[in-house]
């Protein structure tokens, strides 16, 4: 069965330093995204991307972060400098279509020092 | 402002017992409904979708949800849990297009056996 996947499954990095979490969609989806979850709080939506654009980005998603999808099968989020605050699950998705289901991924646990 | 709220955190119940969790969301217009599992130490799996049709919807899993438009709710039953239901739940509602899903805060549920 395809899956999403992502890497690192865990990233520890430093206050300040810039990260990049990398995903490989499903092959042929077309729609890709960026969740995150806080410990202990909700999966929050970051940032959608279709026709290599975002299409849509929440509040959480500021100057410091971007995403890109560099050769026609990764799908990076970059953050550039970290903030401890930046400590989080980062789930990966993708889908068909805007409005099917989303698969994805087992998320990168990144925690900031 | 839109969101989407689930009324239990927490639940524990005994393997065979009924499982309802709730959830209403306060999108206006047409919107597609989610819910997802996340079993522990695993990614985020659907459960069950509602699109358009039969408000009563099936999934995998004899997991089942009702889709009550009136109330703006979905929510998910499970008529005998198993201890392999132990996981997280988290509904979600699509109202867009570009395929942004806005989460609730999810419900820890632990099936003893």
């Amino acid at each position: 069965e395809p899956e999403v996947t992502q890497t690192p499954s865990h990233q520890v990095t430093q206050m300040g330093q810039e990260v990049i979490l990398r995903c490989v969609p499903i092959s042929n989806h077309l729609y890709f995204y960026w969740y995150r979850q806080i410990l202990g709080q909700k999966v929050e939506f970051l940032v959608s991307f279709y026709n290599n654009e975002i299409s849509e980005k929440s509040e959480i998603f500021d100057d410091q972060f971007s995403v890109e999808r560099p050769d026609g099968s990764n799908f990076t989020l970059k953050i550039r400098s970290t903030k401890l605050e930046d400590s989080a699950m980062y789930f990966c998705a993708s889908s068909s279509t805007g409005s099917t289901e989303a698969f994805f991924g087992q998320g990168t646990r990144l925690t900031v020092v | 402002a839109q969101s989407v709220s689930q009324h239990n955190h927490h639940v524990i119940l005994s393997e065979a017992a009924s499982l309802e969790l709730g959830c209403n969301y306060s999108y206006g217009g047409t919107v597609n409904l989610f819910w997802y599992v996340q079993y522990p130490g695993q990614h985020l799996q659907l459960l069950l979708k509602y699109f358009s049709g039969d408000p009563l919807v099936k999934g995998i899993k004899g997991f089942e949800a009702e889709f009550i438009k009136s109330k703006f709710s979905f929510n998910l039953r499970k008529p005998s849990v198993q201890w392999s239901d132990t996981a997280e739940y988290f509904c979600a509602v699509n109202a867009n297009s570009w395929g942004k899903l806005q989460f609730g805060a999810g419900t820890q549920v632990v099936v003893t056996p």
